[in-house]
């Protein structure tokens, strides 16, 4: 079974603050993506990566920055934490090939204050 | 610009009837569909796929159709169980491309 962790269940931050969250796949998946999902607005790309230091703006990257040093790590970055980017924060992996699932970790809620 | 559009934001069935739910796309070059459930505090499951060369696709109680000349999917859960309730996001990509599309989801509520 495909798994992907990311590091924090809950996490809060103050505003201003620089603040990363950490996304780890263990199938060798080349594609890993981070989404932001809220209520009504259901699950909106902020970036993905299809290999190693490679990346792709999403649809809402503003105000976050990613990093991808190994296959298997993602990074999500808020460069400078805003009240509005409270929200749960999904990471997801995906292998290349015709019909390929992505595989969703468990999610991390922030909270920024 | 929604290209993946779920139009009911909740649905309340009596457990044993069927569940249907419900997805619109605009993107004609979408040839890869797929639904995925999630429960409060976890991450969304993979639940079903179906590919554009097919209408129809089955696992279990679960069915999803596909109709590209409506550019319509909807997720049949027969019969419905308390357990599935969740929310039910369906998503569309290219196969081609490595971006996926989501819905805004549809929350299922299965009465016992």
């Amino acid at each position: 079974d495909v798994k992907v962790t990311q590091s924090s269940r809950y996490l809060v931050k103050r505003t201003g603050e620089k603040v990363f969250l950490e996304c780890v796949q263990d199938m060798d998946h080349e594609n890993m993506f981070w989404y932001r999902q809220d209520p009504g607005l259901g699950l909106r790309l902020i970036y993905f990566s299809y290999d190693v230091k490679m990346k792709e703006k999403g649809d809402i990257p503003e105000g976050y920055s990613v990093s991808r040093e190994k296959k298997e790590r993602f990074s999500l970055i808020l460069e400078s934490a805003s009240t509005n980017q409270t929200s749960m924060y999904l990471c997801a992996s995906s292998g290349t090939g015709a019909n390929q699932p992505q595989h969703f970790g468990d999610g991390t809620r922030l909270s920024i204050l | 610009d929604q290209q993946v559009k779920q139009n009911s934001p909740s649905l309340s069935v009596q457990e044993g009837r069927i569940s249907i739910l419900n997805c619109d796309y605009t993107n004609s070059m979408f040839d890869y569909f797929l639904w995925y459930k999630k429960y409060p505090a976890e991450g969304p499951t993979f639940l079903i796929s179906i590919s554009s060369i097919k209408d129809k696709n089955e696992d279990g109680r679960f069915t999803v159709f596909l109709n590209k000349s409506a550019k319509h999917l909807s997720l049949h859960i027969v019969p419905s169980q308390p357990g599935d309730s969740a929310v039910y996001f369906c998503a569309a990509t290219i196969n081609t491309g490595n971006q996926f599309y989501f819905g805004t989801g549809t929350s299922l509520t299965v009465i016992p």
